[in-house]
Parts: C-alpha cells; structure tokens; sequence
C-alpha cells in the first residue's frame, strides 16, 4: 500500500514554456502532499505543502506565480512550472500524507525537468 | 524554521564494518525523526524513523538513537553490505507545521566489497 505515482518520469522543454507535473496517490487519499526540488547531488528542498482544496502554501524563496500547485482532489496534486528556464532544470519529487494524524510521508519516483 | 545539520557529507566503509551518520536539529518541537535511503535517479525509502517519546529503535541491520536534550539523532548501519551504498538523508518535523520534513545535507555512503 501507500503507492505515490508522478507523471511524466522526465520532460525536456524549451525555455519559456510550460510544464506540468502530476502526483498521484494510487492507494489512499492524500490530505496533504508536499513538492520538492533536489539539485544534483543536494538534498531535497521543500517548495510547497498542498493542502486538498485550499491554496498551497509556499516557502520562503520560492515563487508561487512560477510554481503552480492545484490540490483539486485528495489523490491528485499537480505542480506547474510556468516560463520555465534552464535554471528551472532539476528533479521535482512530492510526497503525500495519508491523514491528519500520520508524520510518514510517501514518495513519488520524481520528475527529471530538464529545460533547453 | 526548523534547521538539520547531517555528517558526515560522505562516507567510505569496508564490507563488514559498521557505519554511523549523526544529524542534529534545532527546534525543539521537533517530534518525528525519518531516515530515507536514495540511490541515483531514485525516489527517497523511509528505512526507518522514531518519535520523541522513544530513545532507540531497531530493525535487524539498521538502529536509530535520538537524544532530545542535546537535540541529535544518529543512524547506526551495523554488517554493511555493498546494496547499502546509497545517499542516506535524516529529516525532522513537527506536527504543529503541517508535519512538513526539513531534511539533512545528505551523506553519500560507499561500502566497499
């Protein structure tokens, strides 16, 4: 149980355009999923917690109007990077949250973005 | 916010041997303690983690110690084996921040057959 699948696995873009990334929880309801980015051979940063249903919460640093986060069911959250640019090139991974009272997260395999 | 310090960032072990990564963190409302293991290209496996309340917990190969007074955690690998070559990442979180995780720096273990 407890399965997190994200979609796609890898994308390259040009820069300027737009990419989408899904983050599904296959088994259970997700009330809350987290997006990270990890830069090669660096540790996972926290973007954003999502929250089913309300606006996502952002950290410090990262641009919510670049970083576009829709939580609209409890098994589906997706993280839109807009006009993105080489700089934006990374390893996008989110994890999900099976409820209020559980700390364990679950992680989704990653998406590598890679942005021409 | 919560800051976790992890070391070393890497460590070469022989086949056999015993391998040690200690992480320490500031806010003490910290309450949950992960450790995940992450090969190249590859999503983070919890391995195990422990909570506040408990000092030490095993499972087989792997042990976690937690000191709250001095705010550190350590994840002892005992009989290392070549597949436990990875990066292994400890993580703190609390429940009161949306049981968000702040991860280590990371430590890149290298077992040697």
């Amino acid at each position: 149980g407890a399965v997190v699948s994200q979609h796609p696995s890898w994308v390259i873009c040009k820069s300027g355009t737009s990419v989408k990334i899904e983050c599904r929880s296959l088994d259970f309801q997700a009330t809350t999923m987290f997006w990270y980015r990890q830069f090669p051979k660096q540790s996972l940063m926290l973007m954003a917690t999502s929250n089913e249903g309300s606006k996502a919460t952002y950290e410090q640093g990262v641009e919510k109007d670049k970083f576009l986060i829709n939580h609209a069911s409890l098994t589906l959250s997706t993280l839109t990077v807009t006009s993105a640019h080489p700089e934006d090139s990374s390893f996008y991974i989110c994890s999900a949250r099976s409820g209020r009272a559980s700390n364990e997260q679950f992680f989704g395999p990653g998406t590598r973005l890679t942005v021409l | 916010g919560e800051n976790v310090e992890q070391h070393p960032s890497t460590l070469s072990v022989q086949e056999g041997d015993s391998a040690v990564i200690k992480c320490t963190y500031s806010d003490s409302a910290s309450n949950y303690f992960p450790w995940y293991k992450q090969e190249l290209g590859k999503r983070p496996q919890l391995i195990i983690d422990i909570r506040s309340n408990v000092g030490e917990k095993k499972d087989q190969r792997i042990a976690v110690t937690l000191n709250k007074t001095a705010k550190h955690f350590s994840l002892h690998i005992t009989e290392t084996q070549p597949e436990d070559s990875a990066v292994y990442f400890c993580a703190a979180s609390q429940g009161a921040a949306g049981n968000k995780l702040t991860f280590g720096g990371g430590t890149r273990v290298l077992v040697k057959p």
